[in-house]
């Protein structure tokens, strides 16, 4: 199957500060990423989608402020949680769709990130 | 009533045995339905991938998806150890954007 890199795959970080996600896909190109929260023992839930070139497009609910996202090229997205606070500490995930016409998708290996 | 209906298990299965799940869904404009399994603190690998209703089989595993019942099914044959791990469906629509929609997952223990 298709490859999705995430990295960092855990970071933590002080209260306050901004932490940088990045999301690749390996071996092909991808015009939407999609950004995915998920707590513990519960399913994903779809944060943004993320288009190359264009600004994401956030779920009801989700503060655009706080989550930053940029889709700069047709292999790279990437998450920014600005100004964290521990309610942020969560897993999160990417993924990537290679085929426009599909709706097989690939995911990466997810990042935990820990507010202290 | 939630889009998408999934048992939460666990489901604990002997090694060896088949392990059945499913998913039961209300909206009837989806046309694609996947399975994902998800290690604890790994993103979801996907497993099978099935474009509207008929079976796939794909080495141990088979997808079924029946459109008219809104049912679909995961199969594990010859299950591991290995094979415990939470297993999501999903579906989504062209219509929609093909945006996925998940259903909660089942949790299943292989006992060797």
């Amino acid at each position: 199957g298709a490859v999705v890199s995430q990295h960092p795959s855990r970071v933590i970080c002080k209260s306050g500060t901004s932490v940088k996600i990045e999301c690749r896909s390996l071996d092909f190109q991808a015009t939407t990423m999609f950004w995915y929260r998920q707590f513990p023992k519960k399913s994903l839930m779809l944060m943004a989608t993320s288009n190359e070139g264009s600004k994401a497009t956030y779920e009801q609910g989700v503060e655009k402020d706080k989550f930053l996202i940029n889709h700069a090229s047709l292999t790279l997205s990437t998450l920014t949680v600005t100004s964290a606070h521990p309610e942020d500490s969560s897993f999160y995930i990417c993924s990537a769709r290679r085929e426009v016409n599909t709706g097989e998708l690939f995911f990466g290996e997810g990042s935990r990130l820990t507010v202290l | 009533q939630k889009e998408v209906e999934q048992d939460p298990g666990p489901l604990s299965v002997p090694e060896g045995a088949i392990v059945s799940l499913n998913c039961t869904y209300s909206n009837s404009a989806f046309q694609y339905f996947m399975w994902y399994r998800q290690y604890s603190r790994k993103g979801p690998e996907l497993l099978m991938y099935t474009y509207s209703s008929g079976n796939k089989e794909d080495g141990r595993f088979t997808a079924q998806v029946d459109k008219s019942s809104k049912y679909i099914s995961l199969f594990i044959r010859d299950s591991q150890p290995s094979d415990s791990a939470t297993y999501l469906c999903a579906m989504s629509a062209r219509a929609a954007g093909n945006k996925l929609t998940f259903g909660g997952g089942t949790r299943v223990l292989v006992k060797p």
